[in-house]
């Protein structure tokens, strides 16, 4: 049973470059989302996702987008990479049930340049 | 503004003792609290929640109870084992919201040291 699998664990990028982080989950959980965890800054959500074809923006969207084609996969796109964007990103899901906890990836640890 | 504060950064404790980990919010919108666990190198870990209707939850060696009137939740963890260190994040979620919008706390270092 894999849970969570985030792709790749590492990644270091040049100011400007994209990429995409890679989130997929073989639970069937319709809620996937995606945080940031900064140094004395807790997780942060970035966008998350209530289904295929469905996203929205968390509390740090800006410079980064999402699609959620499937049900299994939720990636995460760099636009245009910013030392700002240096970071631990995680991936999550959750069933679609009233408090069910959120299941977290490893995460992608990122480091632009 | 921070909703979700976790004062303490680190705590250190001897093995068999008891941890408490504390957490404050502000949000009075709050209705559901989770602790998450988390070891270096891994994602976060579901330890243990608590809703607002209830003031204390019990899993084990873990037991969460909440104060609503001071805002106010603690994770009690005893006894406490090497194993349980790790990095403790408190987070909350509003009313009317979705399990998947959490406003998590910075997180609390807890050691035990055998």
């Amino acid at each position: 049973n894999a849970g969570v699998t985030q792709t790749p664990k590492f990644q270091v990028l040049k100011t400007g470059q994209s990429m995409t982080l890679q989130c997929a989950q073989d639970m069937n959980h319709e809620y996937m989302s995606w945080y940031r965890q900064d140094p004395g800054m807790g997780l942060r959500l970035i966008h998350y996702s209530v289904g295929a074809g469905i996203t929205d923006q968390g509390e740090v969207p800006n410079g980064y987008n999402v699609s959620r084609s499937t049900t299994e996969d939720f990636p995460l796109r760099l636009l245009s990479a910013a030392p700002s964007q240096t970071s631990v990103y995680f991936c999550a899901s959750s069933r679609q049930v009233i408090n069910s906890p959120l299941h977290f990836g490893n995460g992608t640890r990122l480091t632009v340049t | 503004d921070q909703q979700v504060k976790q004062n303490s950064p680190s705590l250190s404790v001897q093995e068999g003792r008891i941890s408490i980990l504390n957490c404050d919010y502000t949000n009075s919108m709050f209705d559901y609290f989770l602790w998450y666990k988390k070891y270096p190198a891994e994602g976060p870990t579901f330890l243990i929640s608590i809703s607002s209707i209830k003031d204390k939850n019990e899993d084990g060696r873990f037991t969460v109870f909440l104060n609503k009137s001071a805002k106010h939740l603690s994770l009690h963890i005893v006894p406490s084992q090497p194993g349980d260190s790790a990095v403790y994040f408190c987070a909350a979620r509003g009313s009317g919201g979705s399990n998947y919008k959490l406003t998590f706390g910075k997180g609390t270092l807890l050691t035990v040291n055998p």
